[in-house]
Parts: C-alpha cells; structure tokens; sequence
C-alpha cells in the first residue's frame, strides 16, 4: 500500500510561535487531507486539499502533488492548538492511508 | 444529521463478550469508513463501504471482526469473542461519495476488554 510519512513526530512551541508540519506519499493520489485530533480524541478536518495552497484563519495549507508532498502551517499558535495533527492520502479512490501523526504541545 | 453519529461513546466489556459498535452517517453520504485507534498510536484501516457495492473487508484484523451497512446508511461494527488486544478507539467517517470530496469523523466509541 501507498506509505505516509509525516514529520516532526513531536513539537513543542511555545505560544505564539509558527510551525510547519510536513506529510510525504510515496504515490500519487486522490484526495489528501489534514485533520487535528484534539485531546479529547475528536478528529476534526483541517483541510481538503489534494493540490495548491489553502488557507483558514490562522492555518494554512499547500500540497505539492507532482513532488508528493503536503505542508501544514500553523502562525502565532495557541494553547488550543495542541494536540495530533494527521495527514491522510486516498490512493485509487479507495481507501484513507493515515500518517503517524505530529503530536503537537503548545506551551503557554 | 449533522454529524456522524457514534454509539455508544463508550463501553466496557468483559474478554469473551461480543460487542455492537453503531454508525450513523451524515444523511445522504455514500461511503463509510470504520478506522481503529489504539492508544497512542496512528488510525488503522478496517473496513469501507461504498453505495451498494461489496464493501473492501482487507483491514479486518480477524474473522471475529464483522461489519454491515443496512440500507445504504447506519452501520453496524461487531467483534465477537472480545480479547484484550481489541481495546481501542473505534472511528466511523462518512463522505458523499469515494472521489474528490472530505470525509466527516464520528466522535468514536472508546472499546475496553477487561
């Protein structure tokens, strides 16, 4: 099956920094979405974006298809931002292929 | 509904035990997806269901793992024979269709095999 890499595994900043998270395919693909799973286990969806840049608020996003990669910017985070970001691909129009996951601590 | 809806939020049972886990997707969505968590780790895929076609059963872990999709719409996840190793998070996701559209999490039920 297709592989999702994601990276950093782990963050820490402190609050009002920026971050980037990134999310490798070994494939090309579908459909590649970002979610946030807050402490509370609820996954939330961040972004449907299987090409170009998108931005919502204080996140933003931009995939690469043609290099199989995917970016999710976070400017001036909060404490609320804590928590797994996941970056999910679907290969063949079939299933969901999840990354690892960026466990996130934003301090405050 | 609004939401995917997942029922129960939470339930404990004893090894051995079988047990019903419930979906009600977003009215009028046609795929289905059921995901496994276990703590800490990433989503693991289970099954998919699309319309009427025979669902993709290849993320099943093991026959004692079974699910259905009656009507198009609610779906219903059981593991008989319950072992410790199935405790985990259960995650339903629904989207209208299995193209360029997003996919919509339940809240999960949280499973734990004593």
């Amino acid at each position: 099956g297709i592989q999702v890499e994601q990276s950093p595994p782990d963050l820490i900043l402190q609050e009002g920094a920026n971050s980037t998270l990134r999310c490798n395919f070994s494939d090309s693909v579908n459909n590649l979405q970002w979610f946030h799973q807050n402490p509370w286990g609820q996954l939330i969806n961040l972004f449907y974006i299987p090409s170009g840049t998108k931005q919502n608020g204080r996140l933003s996003a931009t995939t690469v298809a043609t290099e199989r990669y995917s970016l999710l910017y976070i400017s001036s985070s909060q404490t609320t931002d804590s928590g797994v970001y996941f970056c999910a691909v679907i290969y063949n129009f079939n299933k969901f292929y999840f990354g690892s996951g960026t466990k996130l601590n934003v301090k405050p | 509904g609004a939401g995917v809806s997942q029922s129960p939020s939470n339930k404990v049972t004893e090894k051995g035990k079988d047990v019903e886990l419930r979906c009600d997707p977003i009215s009028g969505h046609t795929a289905l997806y059921w995901y496994r968590q276990s703590l800490g780790q990433g989503l693991e895929f289970l099954i998919y269901f699309q319309g009427n076609s025979a669902p993709d059963k290849s993320g099943l872990p093991s026959d004692r793992f079974s699910a259905e999709r009656t009507g198009g719409s609610v779906s219903t996840l059981t593991i008989q024979r319950t072992q410790q190793e199935d405790s985990a998070v259960y995650l339903c996701a629904s989207s209208l269709s299995a193209g360029p559209s997003g996919y919509t999490f339940g809240s999960g039920t949280r499973l734990t095999v004593v």
